[in-house]
């Protein structure tokens, strides 16, 4: 069972153009989260967001809650944007915070 | 600021051998979580702690053993290394008592076992 989808997997993208990555899911959850990972690199945590949208720069991070759907959009991409971006969602239980993750959105910008 | 720091970095063992990656955190957080990430797969969880001196199975527990040495160190260890264990690890950690808990993650050990 894959709690987290995300979609497309793979993304090539001309430098400069609007991009969307898609995340949806099935479990109740206390936060969303969006994180990015560079190849060979380590995660980083981008978002974590519960309603509504969340701006940093030229990323942009929407979820809807009822739809249990988010997107994280890039403006004007550049290629140091080029890397795996990965949903999480965050269900909070007795137990704590328990964390189920998408396999990635692989994106390559290319100048 | 460390965050969360895990060593080694890189590792080539042999089947059979033993090792223990090492995580620590200085955010004071409760809950450390030790995942594998393979190609194609998503994050894997195999042990967690939720907060010092409990520690659960994960979904994928079997070959790993772990401790939560303190609050603010979780070790993982493998007992006799197997080739379906060539992965790469990373230890992560959040905070238990908000629910909006953000999610911190060390830079990866990359292990491969011949």
């Amino acid at each position: 069972k894959n709690e987290v989808e995300q979609s497309p997997q793979n993304l090539t993208a001309q430098e400069g153009e609007f991009i969307t990555i898609n995340c949806s899911y099935s479990v109740g959850i206390s936060a969303l989260h969006w994180l990015q990972q560079h190849p060979g690199g380590g995660i980083v945590s981008l978002f974590m967001l519960s309603s509504g949208k969340k701006k940093h720069g030229r990323l942009i991070a929407t979820i809807n809650i009822q739809e249990k759907h988010s997107s994280l959009h890039i403006t004007a991409s550049h290629p140091r944007d080029s890397a795996v971006y990965i949903c999480a969602v965050g269900e909070w239980g007795n137990t704590g915070n328990q964390f189920y993750f998408g396999t990635g959105t692989s994106l390559t910008v290319i100048p | 600021n460390a965050g969360v720091t895990q060593t080694p970095k890189f590792q080539v063992l042999k089947t059979g051998q033993s090792m223990t990656l090492q995580c620590a955190q200085d955010m004071n957080h409760n809950s450390m979580y030790w995942y594998r990430q393979d190609p194609g797969m998503g994050l894997r969880l195999i042990y967690y702690s939720a907060s010092e001196g409990t520690t659960d199975k994960g979904e994928v527990p079997n070959g790993y053993n772990v401790s939560r040495l303190n609050k603010r160190e979780f070790s993982l260890r493998l007992e006799s290394a197997a080739p379906s264990q060539t992965s790469v690890y990373f230890c992560a950690s959040s905070e238990a008592h908000g629910r909006l808990g953000e999610l911190f993650f060390g830079e990866g050990s990359r292990l491969t076992v011949l």
